[in-house]
């Protein structure tokens, strides 16, 4: 099977733009979770989608969105772009079957590492 | 929410030495995933391990899901085992699937 796919890997924007993230699950996956890793922060949780919906959010301003299609892919939209938001974006997929009983065992794409200048 | 502490920050390491990284939680888990963060950033998977032992060639893991701690072995290193170690939970009290992960343990193999 193919693993997880993220597009652009690589993305140079300004302050006050915005951007779109995209991420393809693991053929059969149906949960995709993002993570935002700074250096400062470490690996933070920003929101996980399942069968279209937002099952968990993470504590990010609203500037910070995302939707999952039909095929499960999902995608992570920055508004108003800031300084701060520069950083490697992951996106993980599990199967979602577990429901949020940890029995999902999540897997990572390679990341979109995002500079804001 | 949970809180998840790794130690130790860093390790040096001279090829073919022995080490034990640990994880702290700070409450019951129902899902700990072990990662290795290779220099590009790719989180490679380890192990799935909330609860017992499990091993994976020169690499080994242990979760006291009771004492609310996992421990991951590495043994003989390699350079090729350089990078980030993180630990990573996920509570019962969370909806859904949210990775709640440690500060990581940067690892470096010394030939």
């Amino acid at each position: 099977k193919a693993g997880v796919t993220q597009t652009p890997r690589y993305l140079i924007k300004t302050r006050g733009q915005q951007v779109t993230l995209s991420c393809s699950p693991i053929s059969g996956h149906r949960s995709v979770s993002w993570y935002q890793q700074t250096p400062g922060q470490g690996l933070q949780f920003l929101f996980e989608y399942f069968s279209e919906t937002q099952r968990n959010k993470g504590n990010f301003p609203g500037r910070f969105s995302g939707r999952q299609f039909s095929n499960s892919r999902s995608e992570m939209n920055v508004s108003t772009l800031e300084l701060g938001d520069s950083a490697l974006y992951l996106c993980a997929s599990s199967p979602g079957w577990g429901q949020g009983t940890g029995t999902d065992t999540q897997y990572f794409g390679p990341g979109t590492r995002l500079t804001v200048l | 929410g949970i809180q998840v502490e790794q130690s130790p920050p860093d390790l040096i390491l001279q090829e073919g030495a022995n080490s034990t990284l640990r994880c702290n939680f700070s409450d019951s888990v129902n899902n700990l995933q072990w990662f290795h963060q290779n220099p590009w950033g790719q989180l490679i998977n380890l192990f799935y391990i909330p609860s017992g032992t499990k091993q994976n060639g020169r690499l080994s893991a242990t979760t006291v899901a009771t004492e609310r701690y996992s421990l991951l072995y590495i043994s003989s290193s390699q350079t090729t085992d350089s990078g980030v170690y993180f630990c990573a939970v996920e509570s019962p009290k969370a909806a859904g699937n949210k990775l709640t992960f440690g500060g990581g343990t940067r690892v470096l193999v010394k030939p």
